[in-house]
């Protein structure tokens, strides 16, 4: 199946600074989304970005689908921010409207006053 | 985006025992619900493709008879652990595609399930 590979497993920021996450995949997808798990397991849609750039507020998001991989930017960040984030792809091969989604392992951001 | 949740939010059984958690859409007629499975410090592994009035689907290593599966209506699919065994503790969450013409996934805000 698909690999997802998600980088760094674990990131520690003071306040106020920006980082980058990454998503590599091993295959084509139809579905590619950014989500952030709070401390209570609630999984939050961030981004649904198969390709290209999107913005939402201090969060942005480009994925290179040629390439086989996204990025996820957090600029300023808060300690609200602090939790787990998971990238999850739709494999193509999966064929049109599969929907099923492969989760990679997470970066657990904390973001520390 | 969709709204789906989940009842109840945490459950305690004992061994042997089954429990049933149910997953709602409820903004929206979901006919493919998706039942996933995450232990602690790990990361959401897909258990079934629920779809309404047929059978689910499983994915490799999942046992269909410990982990029933029921999408009955377009707005409700629901996962019972029959037989749970401590092994069984773990964090479900249920996830559909919201209707619309993206792929986008929307997840309820999951069940911890704990067996003693």
């Amino acid at each position: 199946g698909i690999q997802v590979e998600q980088s760094p497993p674990d990131l520690i920021l003071q306040e106020g600074a920006n980082s980058t996450l990454r998503c590599n995949f091993s295959d084509s997808v139809n579905n590619l989304q950014w989500f952030h798990q709070n401390p209570w397991g609630q999984l939050i849609n961030l981004f649904y970005i198969p390709s290209g750039t999107k913005q939402n507020g201090r969060l942005s998001a480009t994925t290179v689908a040629t390439e086989r991989y996204s990025l996820l930017y957090i600029s300023s960040s808060q300690t609200t921010d602090s939790g787990v984030y998971f990238c999850a792809v739709d494999p193509a091969y999966s064929g049109a409207g599969s929907y099923q989604l492969t989760f990679g392992k997470g970066t657990k951001l904390s973001v520390i006053p | 985006g969709a709204v789906v949740s989940q009842h109840p939010s945490w459950v305690i059984c004992k061994s042997g025992t089954s429990v049933k958690i149910e997953c709602r859409s409820l903004d929206f007629q979901a006919t493919t619900m998706f039942w996933y499975r995450q232990f602690p410090k790990q990361s959401l592994m897909l258990m079934a493709t629920s779809n309404e009035g047929s059978k689910a689907t499983y994915e490799q290593g999942v046992e269909k008879d410990k982990f029933l599966i029921n999408h009955a209506s377009l707005t409700l699919s629901t996962l019972t652990v029959t037989s749970a065994h401590p092994e069984d503790s773990s964090f479900y969450i249920c996830s559909t595609d919201g209707g619309g013409s993206s792929y986008e996934q929307y997840f309820g805000p999951g069940t911890r399930l704990t067996v003693t």
